[in-house]
């Protein structure tokens, strides 16, 4: 069985903290997804990493995938309230027919005022 | 222009009913699913169909019955409602094809779940 551990599993910040939350496995996998989940809402996906090693950006969000592509890490500078949320790493295999990924238990981020 | 919708978003029933939740897709994904989150936010897939062919089957009760009419449609019945079912069932959809090819994403689009409680 394929898992993957997140931590930390609860993160409560101040506005303008950074923190990183990480992804990991004894696993490989072919791309690591990350989603963030809102309060009563699905998740929504924020990126795909595919190549070990790869750094992905978006806005203050900084994503890297292991060298060995069993692990990730998130990386959010100067936390803003709108960042609050459930965030959900989740990784998949391409080829063969299987179609499901693998979901970490999430980080609960809050970041308050 | 929602992309997943499902219905309805809540619903509380007793034990032992029989209730269906529904699932649509307007992205012309050929492949949906089902996920239960748990009041741990723990997100575990149930059921995935692709092209209305089933091809996920997890360790379910078989008291859960999805039901795909088309690949645009991706419905839970569940019969014999028991307290350990309530949770927040989440639709999702995404483009794969039948056969999955080096360099294909499972990007998965989720609906806004549907809180089941049962009483």
């Amino acid at each position: 069985t394929q898992l993957l551990e997140q931590s930390p599993q609860f993160l409560s910040i101040q506005e303008g903290e950074n923190l990183t939350v990480y992804c990991n496995s004894s696993s490989v996998f072919s791309s690591l997804q990350w989603y963030r989940q809102e309060p009563g809402e699905g998740p929504v996906l924020l990126v795909t990493v595919v190549t070990g090693g790869e750094v992905k950006k978006l806005k203050r969000l900084t994503f890297q995938f292991g060298d060995a592509r069993k692990d990730s890490s998130l990386h959010i500078t100067a936390a803003q309230t709108g960042d609050t949320g459930l965030y959900l790493c989740a990784g998949g295999r391409s080829g063969g027919s299987n179609y499901k990924l693998t979901f970490g238990k999430g980080t609960l981020l809050t970041v308050n005022p | 222009d929602t992309a997943v919708s499902q219905t309805p978003k809540y619903l509380v029933t007793q034990m032992g009913n029989d209730k269906s939740i529904k699932c649509e897709q307007n992205l012309g994904h050929d492949t949906m699913y089902w996920y239960k989150q748990d009041s741990k936010k723990f997100l575990k897939i149930m059921f995935s169909y692709n092209n209305k062919e089933l091809i996920i089957n997890e360790t379910v009760p078989n008291r859960f019955s999805p039901k795909s009419p088309d690949k645009a449609h991706l419905n839970l019945h569940i019969n014999s409602l028991e307290l350990g079912d309530s949770a927040v069932y989440f639709c999702a959809s995404s483009q794969l094809p039948k056969r999955l090819l080096a360099g294909s994403y499972n990007e998965q689009f989720f609906g806004p779940g549907t809180r089941l409680t049962v009483l």
